[in-house]
């Protein structure tokens, strides 16, 4: 049974326009949430958390929204580069554990010049 | 800072040889843990250790081994090789940037047994 599912295998976005990726989860007990991203060869490089305590948080380009009723949470890119084009993984936790995240599959977004 | 570096690159196995991975930080965290990628799917918890000497299985632990001597080591070890052991493994530590915690990540071992 997964318990982080994120539903979109891939993305495509046009250079400039929003990027949205989302992330549900079943397990109740997961309170702090990642999301990370990752260019073949390489490893996930952290881009920004949540904690269930809030239901938005910002850095930069990137915002995570979180609705905890429906399990869900998103991440949003704007503007979208193509320097953006990686796969990105929602991760969740219980605890405010960064460690022992469980992973979602990814999602591959492109952004098209 | 190197952050979290892993040896080998790549490594080609014979089903049953054994080799160690080795995993290392100089960010001085006390969190470390091994993960596994197979092709298509998201990362998968081996173990994980809190401190030198205190490790502890994750998901998927069956065939794998580790050991933490120092703060700065994290190697996991592959006994008796199997085809189903082909992965990729990253190995993370765990810290902050700025107010959120986070795990920093190597950029990863790519295994084949055969």
């Amino acid at each position: 049974d997964q318990q982080v599912k994120q539903n979109s295998p891939s993305l495509s976005v046009q250079e400039g326009r929003i990027s949205i990726l989302n992330c549900d989860y079943t397990n109740s007990m997961f309170d702090y949430f990642l999301w990370y991203k990752k260019y073949p060869a390489e490893g996930p490089t952290f881009l920004i958390s949540i904690s269930s305590i809030k239901d938005k948080n910002e850095d930069g380009r990137f915002t995570v929204f979180l609705n905890k009723s429906a399990k869900h949470l998103s991440l949003h890119i704007v503007p979208s580069q193509p320097g953006d084009s990686a796969v990105y993984f929602c991760a969740a936790s219980a605890g405010t554990n960064a460690g022992k995240s469980t992973f979602g599959d990814g999602t591959t977004l492109t952004v098209k010049p | 800072n190197a952050g979290v570096t892993q040896t080998p690159k790549f490594r080609i196995l014979k089903i049953g040889q054994s080799m160690t991975l080795q995993c290392t930080q100089d960010m001085n965290h006390n969190y470390m843990y091994w993960y596994r990628q197979d092709p298509g799917m998201g990362l998968k918890l081996i173990y994980y250790s809190v401190g030198a000497g205190i490790t502890d299985k994750g998901e998927v632990p069956n065939g794998y081994n580790v050991s933490r001597s120092t703060t700065e080591d994290f190697p996991l070890r592959l006994e008796l090789a199997a085809p189903s052991q082909t992965s990729v493994y990253f190995c993370a530590s765990r810290g902050h940037r700025g107010r959120q915690e986070t795990q920093y990540f190597g950029p990863g071992t790519r295994l084949l047994v055969l």
